[in-house]
């Protein structure tokens, strides 16, 4: 069975802070792994990865592949208030429908 | 502007009710999805939809479930009989080979 394991589940800094999240995940068929951020409702796509060892970088985010330890990281540098949110760490599978396996997410909670 | 539009935003059935959740694509994709989230667990695939037919679905996918494409832009998702444990946020989301998808805002499904 495919799976994705985030952590920790739940993070509480102070602005300003840097903080990582951790995915790893066990999965048929890799095709790529996405991170998403979710706030109220929907997630909302961060990034997209798909090759090891280069990383992809979006403002104060970054996150970055590997594939030989088959997990990644989200790195979040100088932390603000608006981070807080449960962010999603999905696996992207091949087999034709290119279906999100999701991990629980993890909380991360900025305080001022 | 979103990619996908839900509606309802929010839905109260009585138990072994018939309910259907809607979701319209803004621009065109190839691929559909009908993910939930059950509250505080993880987000879960129930079934993708490609080129007018289903093309995986997972175990939760029972025949309680159906999905359609009626007019070439609505996508819906049917419950019949509805249970207590059919409640939680039912996501749209659609994408295209090799690109993230893109969630809706969400309905939340209160069997009661």
């Amino acid at each position: 069975e495919d799976k994705v394991v985030q952590s920790p589940l739940s993070l509480v800094v102070h602005e300003g802070d840097t903080v990582t999240l951790n995915c790893s995940y066990e999965v048929t068929n890799f095709r790529s792994l996405l991170w998403y951020k979710q706030e109220k409702k929907a997630p909302t796509f961060l990034f997209m990865l798909t090759s090891s060892g280069i990383e992809k970088k979006s403002g104060r985010l970054s996150s970055i592949l590997d594939k030989k330890e088959l997990s990644s990281i989200l790195n979040i540098t100088a932390t603000q208030t608006g981070d807080s949110a449960i962010y999603l760490c999905a696996v992207e599978t091949q087999g034709g429908s290119e279906k999100l396996v999701f991990g629980k997410g993890t909380k991360l909670t900025v305080n001022p | 502007e979103p990619e996908v539009t839900q509606t309802p935003s929010h839905q109260v059935t009585q138990m072994g009710q018939e309910v259907i959740l809607r979701c319209v694509p803004i621009s065109n994709h190839l691929y559909f999805y009908w993910y939930r989230q059950i509250l505080g667990q993880k987000v879960e695939f129930l079934v993708s939809f490609y080129n007018n037919e289903i093309s995986e679905k997972s175990e939760i996918f029972d025949d309680q479930f159906s999905v359609e494409r009626p007019d070439g832009s609505n996508f819906t998702l049917k419950i019949r009989s509805t249970k207590l444990e059919d409640s939680a946020m039912y996501f749209c989301a659609v994408g295209d080979r090799d690109t993230e998808a893109f969630f809706g805002q969400g309905t939340r499904l209160t069997v009661v």
